[in-house]
């Protein structure tokens, strides 16, 4: 079976410092991973997928996640957070026709 | 440019009333699907296709029906058996395969007055 857990609902940074939002998952197969955003009363967006090539995978606008197996982990990470970046983010487990969403978490940025 | 286009973007609806969201992709994928979104949650299967004239149920079809008679289309039906329709419905595509992502479409917020 599969599931995923974002580990926090909420985040809140500062403009200009880190950003870390955190999915651990688990699935009895390797599963392609995915991180999307999406802003109010928008559609949701795709940062960057993993599909069992390098684990380290860069997306758009500045974002990265790792793909850590041992953990079971996909984080998602960002040097330095813009105002912008304020949205909802949620991470993705597919498996062929199985799609698991996670719950979602809310980045807010601080000036 | 491809990609998928849902309309009405807002709708308004009287209780009793079936309403039908439009879900359109030019991006020649086989799967489509029905989510739908509630404030601060997170994304519910209603439906999904994955060839012409076929769908499944996900995890919350009662009240709802769809069609998928043509690939580029996949409508949603809200009936009046849906006790609590108000929501955000999004409609998404992908290739099939384990490794497709899903496009999404910019959503339709159905309002029930």
């Amino acid at each position: 079976a599969q599931s995923v857990t974002q580990l926090d609902s909420h985040v809140s940074v500062s403009e200009g410092t880190p950003v870390l939002l955190r999915c651990n998952y688990s699935s009895s197969y390797s599963p392609s991973l995915f991180w999307y955003v999406q802003h109010p009363n928008k559609g949701l967006q795709l940062l960057l997928k993993y599909t069992s090539a390098a684990t380290l995978v860069k997306g758009i606008n500045g974002f990265e996640a790792e793909f850590k197996k041992s953990e079971t982990s996909f984080h998602l990470t960002k040097p330095s957070a813009h105002m912008s970046d304020a949205a909802e983010y949620f991470c993705v487990v597919r498996r062929a026709s199985k799609i698991i969403f996670g719950s979602g978490t809310r980045l807010s940025i601080r000036p | 440019d491809g990609g998928i286009t849902q309309s009405p973007k807002y709708l308004f609806r009287k209780e009793g009333q079936n309403v039908t969201l439009s879900c359109e992709q030019n991006l020649n994928h086989d799967a489509m699907y029905w989510y739908r979104q509630d404030p601060g949650q997170g994304l519910r299967l209603i439906y999904y296709s994955q060839i012409v004239n076929d769908f499944q149920k996900g995890d919350i079809a009662e009240g709802y029906s769809v069609s998928r008679e043509k690939k580029e289309s996949f409508p949603l039906t809200v009936t009046s058996a849906q006790k609590n329709p108000t929501a955000f419905y999004l409609c998404a595509s992908s290739k099939t395969g384990d490794t497709g992502e899903l496009f999404f479409g910019e959503g339709s917020r159905l309002t029930v007055l």
